[in-house]
């Protein structure tokens, strides 16, 4: 199985600042790496596909980059209402592992 | 509108067989697989395994082969989760989503209680 690895586990910054966290797999995926972002008693929501492709309806203050094993979600502009924590998920292979995720608060 | 509607929360005790629903609409449901997904109580997502509806063709990982079963009926577009012995750690919040991840069920919660 590939393994995902986020850093942090969590994190607190202020509102307007930029966040960058990154997802670690065991080996190479190319770019079949998606990101969701889960806010407390909600359904998991796709925010990127393809390592960088925002989804439709996403703001644009979310990008993402990377391939190969490195990759990182960036939040430019914090918003309250991104509190959340966001996973990365591998779709290289079966199983499709999800990293263990990164709660996002407001300091 | 894409929609992905799940049968409700599920009241169990330990040893007994459970099948949960996942309802698509909206779209040629043979045409996307669907995949579930655990999540335990506060903790992080889990990817049980995948079903392609257009042949019946299933995938899971290792983690839960053997302890569920993923089917599909593409005459009604609805894809099942079922368990035939629960256990109290198989209490969790259940989730369906299409195969890319861009639609996903409301959830299901399992309690699985003596």
């Amino acid at each position: 199985d590939i393994q995902m690895t986020q850093s942090p586990s969590s994190l607190s910054a202020s509102v307007g600042d930029r966040v960058t966290i990154t997802c670690r797999a065991s080996q190479d995926i190319t770019s079949y790496l998606a990101w969701y972002q889960q806010k407390p008693g909600k359904v998991p929501k796709l925010l990127i596909y393809a390592a960088s492709t925002l989804q439709s309806g996403v703001p644009s203050r979310f990008s993402g980059s990377g391939s190969g094993t490195d990759f990182t979600l960036t939040i430019n502009s914090l918003q309250p209402e991104d509190v959340a924590t966001y996973y990365c998920q591998q779709y290289n292979s079966a199983p499709r592992t999800f990293g263990q995720g990164t709660k996002v608060e407001i300091k | 509108e894409v929609q992905l509607v799940q049968s409700g929360a599920e009241v169990k005790k330990p040893g007994e067989s459970l099948r949960i629903s996942c309802k698509g609409s909206g779209y040629s449901f043979t045409s996307y697989w669907i995949n579930w997904v655990r999540q335990m109580p506060g903790k992080g997502l889990e990817w049980m395994g995948t079903i392609d509806p257009s042949d019946s063709y299933t995938d899971y990982s290792p983690s839960f082969q053997g302890h569920v079963t993923i089917s599909a009926d593409k005459s009604t577009s609805t894809a099942y989760l079922q368990w035939s012995s629960l256990k109290a750690s198989d209490t969790a919040m259940y989730y369906c989503a299409r195969h890319h991840g861009d639609y996903w069920g409301q959830g299901t919660l399992v309690t699985v209680s003596s």
